[in-house]
């Protein structure tokens, strides 16, 4: 059983378009969150939710927009890509106030 | 804010060696969590650490934080293939829902 899903895994895209990535967890996590995952293998954390809400908004240009429509789900629409924005994204969840994240397999985003 | 330097940044092993990655943090650690990726996955929980002094052992990885909350170290004895990945080393800075991650080493065991 898949606990934390990300969808694509990988998505190959030019400058300018706008692309999404879902990310679903089964554990019955309250929290979710994005991270960024550079090149150098660098893992920075982007935003973080709590039972639908915002809680954690790192300083991530506006083409990022998440969307939570519920507790299980955790979508990130980025709009305008630049090449900047190539990375491996994951998406994670917690229980609310625990400190053990659990990982999807991460999408690999490569903008050309 | 917190920010984390692990060591080394890569290594190289032979199968059955043991090896050590320490991780540094610029400010006092309130917890510090160690993550396993493996290449072109996710990350894997082993341990969490909060006291300090505190060791943990799971299998041949051992992680200890020290006395003064400033670093940690992931030891692994008797090195095998299926240790190698990258370690991340993260720390909350006293919030749960926010980790910041270290910068990663990357461990190739060979044969």
């Amino acid at each position: 059983d898949t606990a934390v899903s990300q969808t694509p895994k990988y998505l190959v895209t030019q400058m300018g378009n706008d692309k999404s990535i879902k990310c679903e967890q089964n554990l019955g996590h309250d929290t979710m969150y994005w991270y960024k995952q550079d090149s150098k293998k660098f893992l920075k954390i982007m935003f973080s939710y709590n039972n639908k809400e915002l809680i954690i908004n790192e300083t991530v240009p506006n083409r990022f927009s998440p969307k939570s429509p519920d507790k299980a789900h955790l979508n990130l629409h980025i709009n305008s890509l630049e090449l900047g924005d190539s990375a491996v994204y994951f998406c994670a969840s917690s229980r609310q106030g625990a400190y053990e994240q659990y990982f999807g397999p991460g999408t690999r985003l490569t903008v050309t | 804010s917190q920010e984390l330097e692990q060591s080394p940044q890569s290594l190289i092993v032979q199968e059955g060696k043991n090896l050590t990655i320490n991780c540094t943090s610029s400010k006092t650690l309130y917890g510090l969590y160690w993550y396993k990726q493996k290449y072109g996955e996710g990350l894997i929980f082993l341990m969490m650490l909060q006291k300090g002094g505190e060791e943990k052992s799971h299998e041949k990885i051992t992680a200890k934080l020290d006395e003064k909350k400033q670093q940690s170290s992931l030891h692994i004895t008797a090195s095998q293939p299926s240790h190698a990945g990258i370690y991340l080393c993260g720390a909350d800075g006293g919030t749960a829902s926010k980790l910041t991650f270290g910068t990663g080493t990357r461990l190739q065991v060979t044969l």
